[in-house]
C-alpha cells in the first residue's frame, strides 16, 4: 500500500512568488491534514479536510495560504505571495474515518523562500 | 488537548530497552495517548496509541499508569535507527474537526549509542 506522497520534496522560490504544494493521501483516507515546521519551532497544525470539506482551518497563518481538496482525493496548499517567514517543512498526513485512527505522514516538502 | 511533559533528551545503549516517560496529568477521560517519532528529515511516524490498557505492537509497548496521568513508551531492543525525536501526544477521541489534530510539543531526543 502506498503511503502519503508529497510533491515536490524541495522548493526554493523568491519572495513574492507563488508555490503550490501537493499531497496524495493514502487511498481511502477521508481525513487529510496539513502541518508545518518552521525553523527552530515545533510542528504546528494548519488545517484538516474531511473529504473535500474543510473541517478545521484554525492553524492557517493568514490569507496568503489557500488549501484545496477538489473531489476529496489529493490536496494542494498554495502560498501566494510567499514571504521569508513561510520557509519551513510542510507535512501532509491522512487517516481513515474513526475517532482513534492514527494519522500517517508524508515525507514533507521543504520550502525555502529567499 | 491536555499538555504533555517529556524530558528533552535521553541516551540508550544499542540492544538495550529504551524507556521514554511522559507526564499528562490533566488528561481527560476521552483522550488517548499517542506516540510518534521523527527521524531526522523524515515525516513523523506513528508508533502506538492507547487509552487506559497497556498496548504492544511490532514497534513498541505502551504502559499507561492506572490513573492515566503518565505513560512510558518502551522500545524493547533499541537500534541505531531508533535515534529520533519521540513525541507523546494526547488527543481526544470522537468525531468533530478539532478532535483530530495532533498537538506536537518539543518531544524527547533519543540517542541510541553503539
Amino acid at each position: 500500500e502506498a503511503g502519503v506522497t508529497q510533491f515536490p520534496s524541495h522548493s526554493v522560490i523568491e519572495k513574492g512568488q507563488t508555490v503550490t504544494l501537493r499531497c496524495d493521501p493514502i487511498s481511502g483516507h477521508d481525513n487529510l491534514y496539513w502541518y508545518r515546521r518552521v525553523m527552530g519551532k515545533e510542528i504546528k497544525f494548519l488545517l484538516h479536510f474531511v473529504k473535500e470539506s474543510k473541517q478545521d482551518e484554525s492553524g492557517m497563518p493568514n490569507n496568503r495560504f489557500l488549501a484545496e481538496r477538489t473531489g476529496g482525493t489529493y490536496s494542494t496548499l498554495k502560498v501566494q505571495p510567499a514571504e521569508l517567514e513561510d520557509s519551513g517543512v510542510y507535512f501532509c498526513a491522512s487517516s481513515s474515518i474513526g475517532g482513534a485512527n492514527e494519522a500517517f505522514f508524508g515525507q514533507g516538502t521543504r520550502l525555502t523562500v529567499v | 488537548d491536555a499538555k504533555t511533559t517529556q524530558p528533552p533528551s535521553m541516551d540508550c545503549a544499542e540492544g538495550r530497552a529504551a524507556n521514554l516517560p511522559c507526564n499528562h496529568s490533566t488528561i481527560s477521560g476521552n483522550e488517548y495517548v499517542y506516540w510518534y517519532r521523527q527521524i531526522h528529515s523524515q515525516g513523523p511516524q506513528y508508533i502506538i496509541h492507547g487509552l487506559k490498557n497497556n498496548e504492544t505492537n511490532e514497534m513498541a509497548s505502551l504502559i499507561i499508569t492506572e490513573d492515566r496521568k503518565s505513560s512510558t513508551l518502551i522500545l524493547p531492543h533499541a537500534t541505531l535507527r531508533d535515534t529520533a525525536v519521540y513525541y507523546c501526544i494526547v488527543r481526544a477521541w470522537g468525531s468533530g474537526g478539532s478532535n483530530y489534530k495532533l498537538t506536537f510539543g518539543k518531544g524527547t531526543l533519543l540517542t541510541v549509542n553503539p
